[in-house]
């Protein structure tokens, strides 16, 4: 089954306390990337990948660490967390179309973090 | 830059109402248009989409038809039911430099009662 999965789902930390979100998909999609929801902000690109190796910010970056090592995973670091960042997570992936037309976003979950 | 403004929420509807919810865009170049829905708990799911315009994408009894004329992408339904209660976005995609780049709106929750 085609899918992105996350892990872990829900996370209670405290401030400081590195941390590790991670993000894995079976489609062997080119494009990643990582996203946040609050209310009323809804949205928001924290950073993405366009293939291995190549890593870029989104609109949200400060905080947070993502690498590309394999084309499937697209792990989210947080190295000091802070309650600012306690938020619900979701990693998403799709095809990089060249034509950048078309190309639907599968996501995740969620990871729900609470950092106290 | 590009960006999407969906109308606000809570939109709240009794069953078997009409449902619009309102999509404008800017884009610097020819976007890709997208709507997403979001059950609780869950994450983000494609509903429909429309590359081009006047295109009409539908799924589940929902439209949205790309409106180029007045960068709208209204999302509607004739008939809706308590399960269609969730939030819905707004979103965009276009190319750039061979690559896409995708833009959301900030999300609309509909809650339809019995």
């Amino acid at each position: 089954e085609a899918q992105v999965t996350q892990n872990p789902r829900y996370l209670i930390t405290v401030t400081g306390k590195k941390l590790t979100v991670t993000c894995s998909q079976n489609m062997n999609h080119e494009y990643m990337s990582w996203y946040r929801q609050d209310p009323g902000l809804g949205l928001r690109q924290i950073y993405y990948s366009m293939n291995v190796e190549v890593t870029d910010k989104g609109d949200v970056p400060e905080g947070y660490k993502v690498s590309r090592k394999e084309k499937r995973n697209f792990p989210l670091i947080l190295e000091s967390p802070s309650p600012n960042q306690t938020s619900l997570y979701f990693c998403a992936s799709s095809s990089q179309g060249y034509s950048g037309r078309g190309e639907t976003q599968y996501f995740g979950p969620g990871t729900r973090l609470l950092v106290l | 830059g590009n960006s999407v403004t969906q109308m606000e929420g809570p939109v709240t509807l009794s069953e078997e109402a009409f449902l619009t919810i309102n999509c404008t865009y800017t884009a610097t170049g020819y976007p890709s248009l997208f709507w997403y829905v979001q059950y609780p708990g869950e994450g983000l799911q494609l509903l429909l989409k429309a590359t081009k315009a006047d295109d009409k994408g539908s799924n589940k009894g929902f439209e949205a038809t790309y409106r180029k004329e007045t960068t709208s992408f209204h999302l509607e339904k004739g008939s809706v039911q308590v399960s269609d209660s969730a939030v819905y976005f707004c979103a965009l995609s276009v190319g750039a430099g061979g690559s896409y780049i995708p833009t959301f709106g900030r999300g609309t929750s509909l809650i339809v009662h019995p």
